[in-house]
């Protein structure tokens, strides 16, 4: 089992509508989410972090965590062409004695004109 | 100069070429990582170094040889690389376990 799980997509939705991003993990005792941005060619940007369950919101983007679900989303209102790009879910965990950032294979995320 | 900088930003060697990619974060982290990515594929975690440290050695061939002198400065030394290292080389820095900061990357070209 992957330690962090996204659908590679891509994700398709028209602009304006909201797009809906997934990621599951497996280890339990993850304390710390991040979501993250790649435009082709460029370096992953963070756009968002959260520690607790519920929803965190920044803008346009709000993260939401289950953690008893092992479950943590992004939702993209209002969704830009410029919003285009593959979206990087990340988990902290232990390894070996050191915390550990794991990143999922990423969803690649379209948005119609 | 902010953030993660990488140098250079792009570099085409040879296959008997030796070649070093640097870089250098100035976000007072302790960790840093590199990471390669082919066209089209996800994120591969090469090596991480927490506190100067190496942590983490993902069965990284032995061409790639990394060195962390200090905890700003990460260097990946390349020697006798094969075409199909052709790729994106990122570095990351974080405190350890929190958010990681990604440098521009490096475009490396093998012929």
């Amino acid at each position: 089992q992957k330690e962090v799980e996204q659908n590679s997509g891509p994700l398709s939705v028209p602009e304006g509508a909201i797009a809906s991003l997934n990621c599951t993990y497996s280890d339990r005792v993850s304390q710390s989410f991040f979501w993250y941005r790649q435009y082709s060619g460029k370096s992953p940007e963070l756009i968002m972090s959260i520690y607790s369950n519920g929803d965190k919101e920044d803008g346009r983007f709000t993260a939401q965590l289950n953690k008893a679900s092992q479950y943590v989303s992004l939702l993209i209102r209002d969704s830009q062409p410029s919003d285009s790009a593959t979206y990087l879910c990340a988990v902290n965990g232990d390894s070996g004695g050191y915390q550990k950032v794991t990143f999922g294979t990423g969803t690649k995320l379209q948005v119609i004109p | 100069e902010t953030g993660v900088t990488q140098t250079p930003r792009h570099l085409v060697m040879g296959m008997t070429n030796k070649k070093s990619l640097k870089c250098e974060q100035h976000l007072g982290h302790n960790a840093m990582y590199w990471y390669k990515q082919s066209a089209k594929k996800p994120l591969e975690l090469m090596f991480v170094y927490n506190f100067k440290e190496q942590t983490e050695n993902n069965s990284v061939p032995s061409r790639f040889s990394p060195e962390c002198p200090n905890s700003s400065h990460l260097f990946l030394h390349l020697h006798t690389l094969q075409p199909e290292d052709s790729a994106l080389y990122l570095c990351a820095s974080s405190q350890v376990g929190n958010e990681q900061f990604f440098g521009p990357g490096t475009r490396l070209t093998v012929l």
